[in-house]
């Protein structure tokens, strides 16, 4: 079974702070996604990353995936209110195994940003 | 319209009965998924389909069952409800072309057993 750790699983800063939003797993993942969930919806995808350090751009976030394709990191500068809700980020099991194709969730980061 | 569609939103019913929650989508995927969300443990997988006559056990499918009557239908049953089993409860859909293998989540079902 493959596993993600995210951290922290809450965030509670100051409009125009930056953050870092860890995910990590002892198992390599053909891909990762990050997803942003709002109250009352489900999750929608911001980015997938798929080569080991690629780093991805999406204005104000940024999306890493570690070198060995086993972590994977998202930093927002400048943080603001709009910014506030539940991210998850999840590992896609690679080829061969029982994991192909699956996403694994990590247990999601709470962000609240106030005014 | 949503592409992919949950029924009911929001269900409470009692432990011991049995209750299905319904999903149909419009996206033309082939894969059709059930997670459950809970705080602080994120989506788990209860069970996947990868085409009409493939159903799949995710990592929590005691006390579940599925049915995938067509592409666009896949529905998740739960034979005797228990409390622990209260949860919010998301279909979700993606296409098995798509090397990105992005992951289209309807609004989510809210379930309470009592």
């Amino acid at each position: 079974t493959q596993l993600l750790e995210q951290s922290p699983q809450f965030l509670s800063i100051q409009e125009g702070e930056n953050l870092t939003v860890y995910c990590n797993s002892s198992s390599v993942f053909s891909s990762l996604q990050w997803y942003r969930q709002e109250p009352g919806e489900g999750p929608v995808l911001l980015v997938t990353v798929v080569t080991g350090g690629e780093v991805k751009k999406l204005k104000r976030l940024t999306f890493q995936f570690g070198d060995a394709r086993k972590d994977s990191s998202l930093h927002i500068t400048a943080a603001q209110p709009g910014d506030t809700g539940l991210y998850l980020c999840a590992g896609v099991g690679g080829h061969g195994g029982t994991s192909y194709g699956k996403l694994t969730f990590g247990q999601g980061t709470i962000l609240t940003v106030h005014p | 319209d949503a592409d992919v569609t949950q029924t009911p939103r929001n269900r409470i019913t009692k432990t011991g009965k049995r209750i299905m929650l319904e999903c149909s989508q419009t996206k033309g995927h082939d894969r059709m998924y059930w997670y459950r969300q809970d705080p602080g443990l994120g989506l788990r997988l209860i069970y996947y389909s990868f085409d009409v006559k493939d159903i799949n056990k995710g990592e929590i499918s005691d006390g579940y069952s599925v049915s995938r009557q067509a592409q666009a239908k896949f529905s998740l049953s739960l034979e005797s409800a228990i409390p622990n089993q209260t949860a919010l409860y998301f279909c979700a859909t993606s296409d098995s072309r798509d090397s990105g293998n992005t992951i289209y989540f309807g609004e989510g079902s809210w379930l309470t057993v009592v």
